[in-house]
């Protein structure tokens, strides 16, 4: 039972660099979301989708890009890496009907 | 738009000593409410929720109730134990929380228990 997979746990870019942080889920969870977690701000909500084709921004937006071509993954893209976006990220799924959402390990990214 | 204010940390109690993490919460409509604890090096895991007011949630001991008229959901534990060690969020969601993902968290506080 993996639940929410996050990959990689941690990455080191350098300023304008892109990647992509992978999630996975395995329960069949309609809903998907991207959270970023700085201390002393709690998580925000970055990017989320309620479907496969679906997505919509949250609360920082601005510098990520996501798709949602599968039920399963949902990735996160850098297109091109700033300093401000060393976080630790989070990735998140919930069912439909249901209240709660389940939470991937994080990715804990330093952009340099 | 939607808050939750929490109890700042870091919090050290000693083992067995009673917990109280203060959250109280700005909404619009008729949120749900939940506290998520993130043990070390790992992600968020549900400890609680509420969804109307005056519900109580409780797990592991642990417990909270609604409060619609004082716009609060504190945290409690009459005995805590090393192992409750971890971070703990106060969040909330707007309405049936269907087709609405947005969770707004608090900044969460560190627990720490000393034997």
């Amino acid at each position: 039972n993996a639940g929410v997979t996050q990959t990689p746990k941690f990455q080191v870019l350098k300023t304008g660099q892109s990647m992509t942080l992978q999630c996975a889920q395995d329960m069949n969870h309609e809903y998907m979301s991207w959270y970023r977690q700085d201390p002393g701000m709690g998580l925000r909500l970055i990017h989320y989708s309620v479907g496969a084709g679906i997505t919509d921004q949250g609360e920082v937006p601005n510098g990520y890009n996501v798709s949602r071509s599968t039920t399963e993954d949902f990735p996160l893209r850098l297109l091109s890496a700033a300093p401000s976006q060393t976080s630790v990220y989070f990735c998140a799924s919930r069912g439909g009907g249901s209240t709660e959402a389940f939470f991937g390990q994080g990715t804990r990214l330093t952009v340099v | 738009g939607d808050s939750v204010t929490q109890m700042e940390g870091p919090v050290t109690l000693s083992e067995e000593a009673f917990l109280t993490i203060n959250c109280t919460y700005t909404a619009t409509g008729y949120p749900s409410l939940f506290w998520y604890v993130q043990y070390p090096g790992e992600g968020l895991q549900l400890l609680l929720k509420a969804t109307k007011a005056d519900d109580k949630g409780s797990n592991k001991g642990f417990e909270a109730t609604y409060r619609k008229e004082t716009t609060s959901f504190h945290l409690e534990k009459g005995s805590v134990q090393v192992s409750d060690s971890a971070v703990y969020f106060c969040a909330l969601s707007e309405g049936s929380n269907f087709g609405n993902e947005k969770l707004t968290f608090g900044t969460g506080t560190r627990l720490t228990i000393i034997p």
